[in-house]
């Protein structure tokens, strides 16, 4: 069955460190790809998406793409902040399949000062 | 924009009682969704529903039930709580589109504890 593989934590960085988080699937299909963010205290917010191959999704000074040879879509932020300390989610959709997300198992990020 | 409203943020119930957890979503999405969160284990799907009155068994729906008698409220009932069910729970509503990548709105989620 579908499923996604994102790199295990936590991960503790320096304010303005580069911050990758590595994300793999396995699907049929032509998945969607996203990533989830969790606040202390919250629900998840959708942070970015990609809908097909070689598409980037990027918000907030996050980015990643949508790799078809690879099956990757690794989360990628040039300068992080303290307040991008939160737990982030990799995960996908089947096109033209049903509503249901798989997701990966979250990644923790912390940043210091 | 999007809200998803749950009932309770904090919750404790004893073992063998039935809970229910409440949501409700004012973007008049089709689709709604319980998921429980654990550490290490991420979130794993319990229900969704895509219509009203219509159900579908996610990953883990054993020792759970649900109701979606309104197109805005989806419930998450557990039968005889038991200890093992303790956990976050979260729902969230996504819209229908041609395509499924219209992403999911999620609520606060509910900390459960049963003792």
């Amino acid at each position: 069955g579908d499923s996604v593989t994102q790199m295990e934590g936590p991960v503790t960085l320096s304010e303005e460190a580069f911050l990758t988080i590595n994300c793999t699937y396995t699907a049929t299909g032509y998945p969607s790809l996203f990533w989830y963010v969790q606040y202390p205290g919250e629900g998840l917010q959708l942070l970015l998406k990609a809908t097909k191959a070689d598409d980037k999704g990027s918000n907030k000074g996050f980015e990643a793409t949508y790799r078809k040879e690879t099956t990757s879509f690794h989360l990628e932020k040039g300068s992080v902040q303290v307040s991008d300390s939160a737990v982030y989610f990799c995960a996908l959709t089947r096109q033209g399949g049903s509503e249901k997300l798989v997701f990966g198992k979250g990644t923790k990020l912390t940043v210091n000062p | 924009d999007v809200k998803v409203t749950q009932s309770s943020r904090y919750l404790v119930k004893r073992t063998g009682e039935k809970v229910f957890l409440e949501c409700v979503q004012d973007m008049d999405h089709e689709n709604m969704f319980w998921y429980r969160q654990d550490p290490g284990l991420g979130l794993r799907l319990i229900y969704f529903s895509y219509d009203v009155k219509m159900k579908e068994k996610g990953d883990i729906p054993e020792g759970y039930s649900v109701s979606r008698e309104k197109k805005e409220r989806f419930s998450l009932i557990l039968e005889s709580a038991s200890t093992n069910q303790t956990s976050m729970y979260l729902c969230a509503s996504s819209s229908s589109g041609v395509w499924s990548n219209q992403p999911q709105h999620f609520g606060d989620g509910t900390r459960l504890s049963i003792l």
